[in-house]
């Protein structure tokens, strides 16, 4: 059990790329989420997924997100036609149950800058 | 209203102080209240979590929560230079709403 693994720790890009972020959360966790978080600021809600399924999202996931956790292991987080409002610090953290009763192990973060 | 509101800080004390943390929160619906510790850069990492009003400890650490007046406190008793990070405080179920964040410096 190494934690909380996202991949990269840092992606630039330009606007209207697509980027792709990954998170493999500890094994035995069934439940796993993202986050987004601004300078300055908590950590916002995006999505989470109980084993392969998706649960609940957010209304900042708009139409140009998308999450998926095929086979109930890891996770991608999708973002397409990248503006720089975008530029965040996206966080994925997974949970043996419910995540408040249990607490959650966060990933350190995949930093996401649109120039 | 803000569901959370934190007192962003900064904050700094000297080493050996006592650090108080405070949130407030609207949300009756709110079961669960924690506190994340944030080292730059880094993920939030848990601290304390409990679920009913009054006090829970551990080490250094004490977490109050104040159901009737929506308050949470952190305490850090005998603070160390290594306290030095940003401290969130968290409220929810399934999902947790975040506070903005206090950053902390404890001054050697």
């Amino acid at each position: 059990d190494t934690g909380v693994s996202q991949d990269p720790r840092h992606k630039i890009t330009k606007r209207g790329q697509n980027v792709t972020f990954r998170c493999d959360p500890i094994s035995e966790h069934n439940r796993l989420y993202w986050y987004r978080q601004t300078l300055g600021q908590g950590p916002e809600f995006l999505t989470y997924f109980q084993n392969e399924a998706q649960l609940e999202k957010s209304r900042l996931l708009s139409d140009r997100f998308s999450a998926e956790r095929p086979k109930g292991s890891f996770s991608t987080l999708e973002i397409q036609r990248t503006e720089q409002g975008d530029s965040a610090m996206y966080l994925c953290a997974s949970s043996y149950g419910q995540g408040a009763y249990y607490g959650y192990t966060f990933g350190s973060g995949t930093r996401l800058t649109v120039v | 209203q803000k569901e959370v509101e934190q007192d962003p800080g900064p904050l700094s004390v000297p080493e050996g102080a006592i650090v108080s943390l405070n949130c407030t929160y609207s949300n009756s619906a709110f079961q669960y209240f924690m506190w994340y510790r944030q080292y730059s850069r880094k993920g939030p990492e848990l601290l304390m979590y409990t679920y009913s009003s009054g006090n829970k400890e551990d080490g250094r650490f004490t977490a109050q929560v104040d159901k009737s007046s929506k308050y949470i406190s952190l305490f850090i008793r005998d603070s160390q230079p290594s306290d030095s990070a940003t401290y969130l405080c968290g409220f929810g179920n399934e999902k947790l709403t975040f506070g903005t964040g206090t950053r902390l410096t404890i001054i050697p």
